[in-house]
C-alpha cells in the first residue's frame, strides 16, 4: 500500500533562518507531488507541483522553493524565512492522470511558526 | 481561468439534519473528476467523495452525496443525518489538466454540526 511521510510535524524558526521540509512517498512510482500551504482560517494554496524528477512548477512567486531529487522525495525550502511564511504546509501525491482520476493523498502536515 | 469557488465560508447545521455545501468551477475540459475533501480538527485531509464528469448519475457514499450539474459547472455536497463528527473544513477540488496536472482546491467551507 502507498504511504506518505511528511516531517517535521511542527517547527518554530526565527525570521531569516533557512527552512527544509521533507516529504517522501512509498509504494508507488512516478507520482505527481504537491506542496500546499494553508494559512490560518483559509483554504489550500498550491505552492509547487512536480510531475517528475527535477520538474518543478511554481504557482505563486514567493520566498520558497521546491526540489525533487528523487522520484518519491519532495523538499520545500527557503534560504531566509519571513514572518509571512508561517502556516500549515501539506505535502500530497497523486497518480498521473492516465484516467484523469487524480485523487490526492495527503501527509500529516507541518505547522510552521516563524518568530 | 481555472478556478474553484466555494461561496460559503462557514455553515452550521443541527445534528441529524441535512446540509448542502456548494462549489462551482471553471474549465474547458470535457472529461474529468471532481472531489470533496474533509479536514477535521486533526488537520488530516480525507477524501469524502468523487464524481466522474461523464457519469450522469450523482455519486453517493453513505450519508454523503453530490449534486453534479455539468452544464452549470456546479458540484455541491449534501450531508444527510449530520453527525457531530462531520464538523470540519470541507474543500472542493478539481484536477486541471491540459498539461499542467494541477490539483486545485476551493477556499473551503467550515461546517459546524451543533448538538
Amino acid at each position: 500500500s502507498q504511504t506518505i511521510h511528511q516531517w517535521p510535524a511542527t517547527l518554530v524558526q526565527p525570521v531569516g533562518s533557512p527552512l527544509s521540509l521533507e516529504c517522501t512517498v512509498e509504494g508507488t512510482s512516478n507520482p505527481n507531488l504537491y506542496w500546499y500551504r494553508q494559512a490560518a482560517g483559509r483554504g489550500l494554496q498550491l505552492l509547487f507541483y512536480s510531475v517528475g524528477i527535477g520538474q518543478i512548477s511554481s504557482e505563486v512567486p514567493q520566498n520558497l522553493s521546491a526540489s525533487r531529487p528523487q522520484d518519491r522525495q519532495f523538499i520545500l525550502s527557503s534560504k531566509k524565512l519571513l514572518l509571512s511564511d508561517s502556516g500549515f504546509y501539506l505535502c500530497a501525491w497523486s497518480l498521473p492522470p492516465t484516467g484523469l482520476n487524480t485523487e490526492a493523498f495527503f501527509g500529516q502536515g507541518t505547522r510552521l511558526t516563524v518568530v | 481561468a481555472q478556478t474553484v469557488t466555494q461561496s460559503q465560508p462557514e455553515m452550521s447545521v443541527q445534528e441529524a439534519e441535512t446540509v448542502t455545501l456548494s462549489c462551482t468551477y471553471d474549465t474547458s475540459e470535457s472529461n474529468y473528476y471532481l472531489f470533496w475533501y474533509k479536514q477535521p480538527p486533526s488537520r488530516q485531509m480525507i477524501l469524502v467523495i468523487r464524481q466522474e464528469a461523464y457519469k450522469q448519475q450523482n455519486a453517493t457514499e453513505n450519508r454523503f452525496s453530490v449534486n453534479f450539474q455539468k452544464a452549470a459547472k456546479s458540484f455541491s455536497l449534501k450531508i444527510s443525518d449530520s453527525q457531530l463528527g462531520d464538523t470540519a473544513m470541507y474543500f472542493c477540488a478539481f484536477p486541471f489538466q491540459g498539461g499542467s496536472e494541477k490539483l486545485v482546491f476551493g477556499k473551503g467551507t467550515k461546517l459546524t454540526v451543533n448538538p
